[in-house]
């Protein structure tokens, strides 16, 4: 069974610091790595999706990386701010197996 | 602006009766999903439809019924079977066809959700 394991459930950082957020899966055949955020009570909305034959996206001070090997992709968030606080999850896409997200990170950027 | 909209944003309802969770896009998707996110759990999807008139289940669809008569449009029913529907429900959609295809590129797009509260 695919397992989409997000660590640590949450964050806390001070203002302008770089951060990564890790997402490791368990099966190697993967076809996409998409990275969400949610605001508390909102939807989800797509920051990066990374395809299967790509290494990483970038989106501003966003970049995603997957590492298909290792069973890794990270978001990288450059210079935090207290707008980036919200919980982050990532999402595998299987093949042939279903959509599995991982529980996410709740991020806290303080000023 | 395209999108997907979820109506109402809070609902409650008492223990015992149905209730409708509507789910509208005008992205012209294939297909759509609804997911259910408890605190401490993350998303587990419910059901999902690749085309209209066909849905399948996911992995908690026991107390949920949908229906996918048009292809902007996935209800979903929260009946009184389901014995803990409170929750924040979530529907999604994407323009390929299918949960389990093998040719994806495009991202899932969400809704905002509707927030049940069942007593």
């Amino acid at each position: 069974k695919q397992e989409v394991t997000q660590i640590p459930a949450a964050l806390s950082v001070p203002e302008g610091e770089n951060l990564v957020l890790n997402c490791s899966f368990t099966d190697s055949a993967i076809y996409n790595l998409q990275w969400f955020r949610q605001d508390p009570g909102k939807g989800l909305t797509s920051l990066l999706l990374i395809q299967s034959s790509q290494r990483e996206q970038t989106s501003g001070r966003l970049n995603a990386s997957l590492d298909k090997s290792s069973g890794r992709s990270t978001l990288y968030i450059a210079a935090s701010q207290p707008g980036d606080s919200a919980t982050y999850l990532c999402l595998f896409w299987g093949a042939n197996s279903k959509l599995t997200f991982g529980k996410g990170i709740t991020l806290s950027v303080r000023p | 602006d395209g999108g997907i909209t979820q109506s109402p944003k809070y609902l409650f309802r008492k223990e015992g009766q149905n209730v409708t969770l509507s789910c509208e896009q005008n992205l012209n998707h294939d297909a759509m999903y609804w997911y259910r996110q408890d605190p401490g759990q993350g998303l587990r999807l419910i059901y999902y439809s690749q085309i209209v008139n066909d849905f399948q289940k996911g992995d908690i669809a026991e107390g949920y019924s949908v229906s996918r008569e048009k292809k902007e449009s996935f209800p979903l029913t929260v009946t009184s079977a389901q014995k803990n529907p409170t929750a924040f429900y979530l529907c999604a959609s994407s323009p390929l066809g299918g949960h389990r295809t093998s040719s994806y590129n495009s991202p899932l797009h969400f809704g905002n959700g509707t927030r049940l509260t069942v007593t």
